[in-house]
C-alpha cells in the first residue's frame, strides 16, 4: 500500500516563526502537492513539484515556499507564519496521469 | 476556468436512507472526474473515479456517472451506513502530466442510526 506520511498531526507556531512541514511518500511517485484546507473552501493547491528539485506554484503560494531534495520528501516552508495560515495542510503523491492521488492524514496548524 | 460546485452542506440523513449529493462542474476540454472521502481525523482517500463521458464509477455501493451533456457528476448511493459519515469532495483533473487537481468545496455528510 502506498503510505504518505506527515511529520506532525498538530502544530501550534508563534507569529513570525519559521515552520516546516515535512512529507514523505514511500511509493517512488513522481509528483508531490501540498493543499490546505478550510472550511466551505475545499481543498486548495499551494505549490506541487513534479521531480526532485522542481517546482510550480499552485493557486495560493503566497507567504509559502517549498524544498525537494529527495523524491521522497517534499517540504512545505512557511517564512513568517501569520494567523491567516492557521489551517489543516494535506499533503498528496501520484505517479504520471491518470492515476489517483494518495493523502496524507494532514497537519493541522495554529499559528498565535 | 476549471471549476467545481457542490451541494451545501451539511447533510443528516438516517440509516438506509438513499443519499444524493449533487456536483457539478466546468472545465475545458476533457477532465477526469473524482470523488474523494474524508473521514474523520484523516486524509482524503479516492472513493471513485470516472476517465469520460457516459463512465461510470463505483465503489462500496457509492456509484457517479459523468453526464457531459449536463456537466454533473452526481454521487448516489442506495441505503447509507452510519460509517459513511464523513466528508466528500468532488474533484476534477486540470489535466498534464502532473494530475493537478480543482476540488470542490466538501459536502459534510451525518448518518445517524
Amino acid at each position: 500500500d502506498v503510505k504518505v506520511t506527515q511529520s506532525s498531526r498538530y502544530l501550534v507556531k508563534r507569529t513570525g516563526e519559521k515552520v516546516f512541514l515535512e512529507c514523505v511518500q514511500d511509493m517512488d511517485h513522481e509528483n508531490m502537492f501540498w493543499y490546505r484546507q478550510d472550511p466551505g473552501l475545499g481543498l486548495r493547491l499551494i505549490y506541487f513539484s513534479y521531480d526532485v528539485k522542481m517546482k510550480e506554484k499552485g493557486d495560493i503560494p503566497e507567504g509559502y515556499s517549498v524544498s525537494r531534495e529527495k523524491k521522497e520528501r517534499f517540504s512545505l516552508i512557511l517564512e513568517s507564519a501569520s494567523t491567516n495560515q492557521t489551517s489543516m495542510y494535506l499533503c498528496a503523491s501520484t505517479r504520471q496521469a491518470p492515476y489517483e492521488q494518495y493523502f496524507g492524514p494532514g497537519t493541522r496548524l495554529t499559528v498565535t | 476556468g476549471n471549476s467545481v460546485t457542490q451541494m451545501e452542506g451539511p447533510v443528516t440523513l438516517s440509516e438506509e436512507a438513499f443519499l444524493t449529493i449533487n456536483c457539478t462542474y466546468t472545465a475545458t476540454g476533457y477532465p477526469s472526474l473524482f470523488w474523494y472521502v474524508q473521514y474523520p481525523g484523516e486524509g482524503l482517500q479516492l472513493l471513485l473515479k470516472a476517465t469520460k463521458a457516459d463512465d461510470k464509477g463505483s465503489n462500496k455501493g457509492f456509484e457517479a456517472t459523468y453526464r457531459k451533456e449536463t456537466t454533473s457528476f452526481h454521487l448516489e448511493k442506495g441505503s447509507v451506513q452510519v460509517s459513511d459519515s464523513a466528508v466528500y469532495f468532488c474533484a476534477l483533473s486540470r489535466g498534464g502530466g502532473a494530475q493537478k487537481l480543482v476540488f470542490g468545496q466538501g459536502t459534510r455528510l451525518t448518518i445517524n442510526p
